[in-house]
Order: structure tokens, then C-alpha cells, then sequence
């Protein structure tokens, strides 16, 4: 079985300050894990994902994740927030093979105050 | 480009009543998988489809049916509402390349209110 452990369900910060959003996943065999942003009232939107190769990720507006195998983590970070940030983000895992669903996480709330 | 599109955006039925929710897939996509998200949740898997049949299904009652059509647009089926199924139902499809299978694309959402 496969899960997803968001550890914060709301980080507030600063315009302009750093962020990280942590992500901690369990699964008996190999994964690939997700980031996913969802704006107020609307779908999903993919940030960034983790199929293979480079355990350090880039995705879209300035956000990276690192993958750390022997610490089962998925952490989300950027340098510099913008107000245009505040948005809940979500970790998703899937296990791949016979396995075709996402898990997610419960989501972060990120408030990106002036 | 179009994505994944979903209709309708909303929609209010009562409790017993029956609601089909429907999916187009991003183009190139032949895979569907719905999510139902409850308020303040992540979303839950419902289930998937792949060559018009139902490859997975997650921990939902029979009351929840789908269908995948040839053109490889999807419905969701609800029957015998209840208040617990008010959510934002997520539609995401993947494509069927490799690795790239493991990609799901979201769309905006048909969000459910039962009264």
C-alpha cells in the first residue's frame, strides 16, 4: 500500500521570503511522485513530477522538490514567494506497475502574506 | 492544445436522485481516472479506465459507475445520492507512452452539492 503524509496543513509566509512544504511518502516498491497545485475553485495543476534520473526536480513558477530515497521525502521548495503563490498544494505518489492510481496527500495550505 | 475538460461546472441535485458527470481527455490521452476531493481533503481515487474498460477502482460503493466511449471521453454515474457525496469531482487523464503513463492532467472540476 502506498501513502502520503503532508506534514503541515498550513504554512503561512512572507512575500518575498523562502519556502519549503514537506512531503513524506511510504510505499513497498519504486515511486513516482507528484506536486500539484489547486488555485481557489479550480482543478489540479501539475508543478512538477519525479519519474526517474535526477533526484533534484524543477517545475513551473521557480518551484523545485528533491526526491531522497532513504528518507521517503518529497519536499517542495522556492526561494522567493509571491503573492500569487497562496494556493493549496498537494503530494501525490503512485507506485507505478499494476498500480494506476494517484495517493495524495491532504494538502498544504500556502498564504503568501505582504 | 485543449486539456482536459469536464461538464458540467456545477451542478445541485437531492438525496436518491441519479447524476452523470462527463470527461473529455487532454488530446493523445487514452487513459481516464476520476477523483472525488471532499471540502478541506486530497482527492480520492475513484477509479480508471483504459480501452473502455475499468482497469482500477478505489474504495467506493457500486453506486459509483463509469464508461469510457471509443473517442476515449468518459462519464461518471452516481446513483442513490446521498449528502456525503457533495465534492469537487476531478477528472485526470494520462497518456499511454512509458513513463509519461504515470503523468495524470486534471481537469477543472464538476463540483457536487446534494441537498
Amino acid at each position: 500500500a502506498q501513502s502520503v503524509t503532508q506534514l503541515d496543513s498550513q504554512v503561512p509566509v512572507f512575500e518575498e521570503a523562502p519556502v519549503e512544504l514537506r512531503c513524506n511518502y511510504s510505499s513497498s516498491v519504486s515511486v513516482y511522485l507528484f506536486w500539484y497545485v489547486q488555485y481557489p475553485n479550480q482543478g489540479l495543476q501539475l508543478l512538477l513530477k519525479y519519474l526517474s534520473g535526477s533526484t533534484l526536480v524543477k517545475g513551473i513558477n521557480g518551484f523545485e522538490a528533491e526526491f531522497n530515497k532513504s528518507q521517503t521525502s518529497f519536499h517542495l521548495r522556492k526561494p522567493s514567494v509571491h503573492k500569487s503563490d497562496t494556493a493549496e498544494y498537494f503530494c501525490a505518489v503512485n507506485s507505478g506497475g499494476s498500480n494506476y492510481k494517484l495517493t495524495f496527500g491532504k494538502g498544504t495550505l500556502l498564504t503568501v502574506n505582504p | 492544445d485543449a486539456g482536459v475538460t469536464q461538464s458540467p461546472t456545477h451542478l445541485i441535485k437531492t438525496r436518491g436522485q441519479q447524476v452523470t458527470l462527463r470527461c473529455s481527455p487532454k488530446s493523445g490521452h487514452d487513459t481516464v481516472s476520476w477523483y472525488q476531493q471532499a471540502l478541506g481533503q486530497g482527492p480520492q481515487f475513484i477509479f480508471q479506465y483504459y480501452e473502455e474498460e475499468e482497469r482500477q477502482r478505489g474504495n467506493f460503493p457500486d453506486r459509483f459507475s463509469g464508461h469510457q466511449f471509443p473517442n476515449y471521453s468518459s462519464e461518471l454515474n452516481v446513483n442513490a445520492l446521498l449528502l456525503g457525496d457533495s465534492a469537487l469531482y476531478l477528472c485526470a487523464s494520462s497518456s499511454p507512452t512509458g513513463l509519461l503513463e504515470e503523468t495524470q492532467y486534471f481537469g477543472p472540476g464538476t463540483r457536487l452539492l446534494v441537498l
